[in-house]
């Protein structure tokens, strides 16, 4: 029974490429968040989404980042133009209801710009 | 804007005694908080929550008290022991918010010694 899977676990990239953070959320779970962790700081929420909806994307950055939940498939944290001050932990969490604030994490994806 | 703070960022405890963690929040809103621990290269792990309308909540080892006058909650883990040894964060829901939208602190790491 896997968990939440989040791949990939490190991601470099230069300074004005994109990233693509992937997640599946857990077997049977249809809610999605994505949480970013700054070095020395908590983890910070970004995005909520179910299946090919955005539910609240109060915690994202207005320009360069972006989130996707489709109908098949894992959700996407798309960064583009990335700058160092990107660098960070993306942290993925689902669960199975709204409501249910026992999120199920992943590992994190440990993104590092150059 | 920290609204939720864990001022110790690190506590080192023997094995079998009491560890004390503690947080503090500055937002009313706030209505349901919960721990989580991280172990390195994981994500954040559920470990214990209370509502507002409670004052303390036991679970095994783990009790969380909250003190809502003064804005301060604090969990103890008796007896400790070394698989405790992890990163602590403390989180928090706002009443009427998007039930899964966290605001968590910077996160306390606590070492059990032998």
């Amino acid at each position: 029974n896997a968990g939440v899977m989040q791949n990939p676990r490190h991601l470099v990239r230069r300074r004005g490429q994109e990233a693509r953070l992937r997640c599946s959320p857990m077997k049977g779970h249809s809610h999605v968040y994505w949480y970013r962790q700054l070095p020395e700081e908590g983890l910070k929420f970004m995005v909520y989404l179910q299946k090919e909806n955005i539910i609240d994307e109060s915690g994202m950055p207005k320009e360069r980042f972006s989130a996707e939940f489709p109908k098949e498939g894992p959700s996407i944290l798309r960064i583009q133009q990335v700058v160092r001050g990107d660098s960070a932990a993306y942290f993925c969490a689902s669960s199975p209801v709204q409501g249910n604030e026992k999120l199920f994490f992943g590992s994190g994806t440990q993104l590092s710009v150059l | 804007d920290q609204q939720v703070k864990q001022n110790s960022p690190s506590l080192s405890v023997q094995e079998g005694r009491i560890s004390i963690l503690n947080c503090d929040y500055t937002n009313s809103m706030f209505d349901y908080f919960l721990w989580y621990k991280k172990y390195p290269a994981e994500g954040p792990t559920f470990l214990i929550s209370i509502s507002s309308i409670k004052d303390k909540n036991e679970d095994g080892r783990f009790t969380v008290f909250l003190n809502k006058s003064a804005k301060h909650l604090s969990l103890h883990i008796v007896p400790s022991q070394p698989g405790d040894s992890a990163v602590y964060f403390c989180a928090a829901r706002e009443r009427g918010g998007t039930a899964s939208k966290l605001t968590f602190g910077t996160g306390t790491r606590l070492q059990v010694t032998l």
